[in-house]
């Protein structure tokens, strides 16, 4: 079992460019999260999705964020125009959602925007 | 004001000794709690999930839930060196129906050689 797999870990941005972010859950969960890491702000939750469907993006900003998972092995999360306060880390999180509904963390992938 | 509180922001504790994390919600609706921990360059990984009164032991680490004062703590005997980590407590409010994690601010423990 490999995990929750992120790519890119690194990705650095210029300032109005879109970014794209891939998460390969761990076979067989059913659910994926979204999740920002800064200094600032903490660890703060963006979108879940459960068997491939949109089910909270109440931490979502309004604009230029959005969240896709075309199908059960992975989860994108894209962000345009992007602006030097994205800069984070954005982390995965899968579940099986069943016991103790455990989260799963990918390493993250860390988003520097210049 | 976060939901979720956690004190101290940091903390060191000599090898083998006794660290003692925590946690204190806001919101009568968080029910359940887990403690994640996140060493440097990586996800956070989960410790453990308390769900009930009392205490829950696993290996030399024990949670302790307090409902009625929404109050976590978690304590870690014989720290070692590996220890070391940003150590976060989570909790979900099960009524919403939504699996989302509320993280706290964090505990950044140092243990000493």
């Amino acid at each position: 079992n490999a995990g929750v797999i992120q790519t890119p870990r690194h990705k650095v941005t210029g300032k109005g460019q879109e970014a794209t972010l891939w998460c390969e859950p761990i076979s067989g969960h059913s659910a994926v999260f979204w999740y920002r890491q800064t200094i600032v702000q903490g660890l703060e939750f963006l979108t879940y999705f459960r068997n491939q469907a949109p089910i909270d993006d109440s931490g979502m900003p309004k604009e230029r964020f959005s969240a896709q998972m075309p199908n059960q092995s992975h989860s994108t999360l894209k962000i345009q125009s992007t602006q030097p306060q994205d800069s984070a880390v954005y982390l995965c999180a899968s579940s099986s959602g069943t016991g103790s509904y455990e989260q799963y963390f990918g390493p993250g992938t860390r988003l520097t925007v210049l | 004001q976060q939901k979720v509180q956690q004190s101290p922001e940091s903390l060191s504790v000599p090898e083998g000794g006794m660290a003692s994390l925590n946690c204190t919600s806001s919101d009568r609706n968080f029910q359940y709690f887990w403690w994640y921990r996140q060493h440097s360059g990586e996800g956070p990984k989960a410790l453990m999930s308390i769900f009930s009164d009392g205490d829950k032991k696993e290996g030399r680490f024990t949670a302790h839930l307090n409902k009625a004062s929404l109050h976590v703590s978690l304590h870690i005997r014989d720290s070692q060196p590996s220890d070391s980590a940003l150590y976060f407590c989570a909790a979900s409010d099960a009524s919403s129906g939504s699996w989302q994690l509320i993280f706290g601010s964090g505990t950044q423990l140092t243990v000493m050689p």
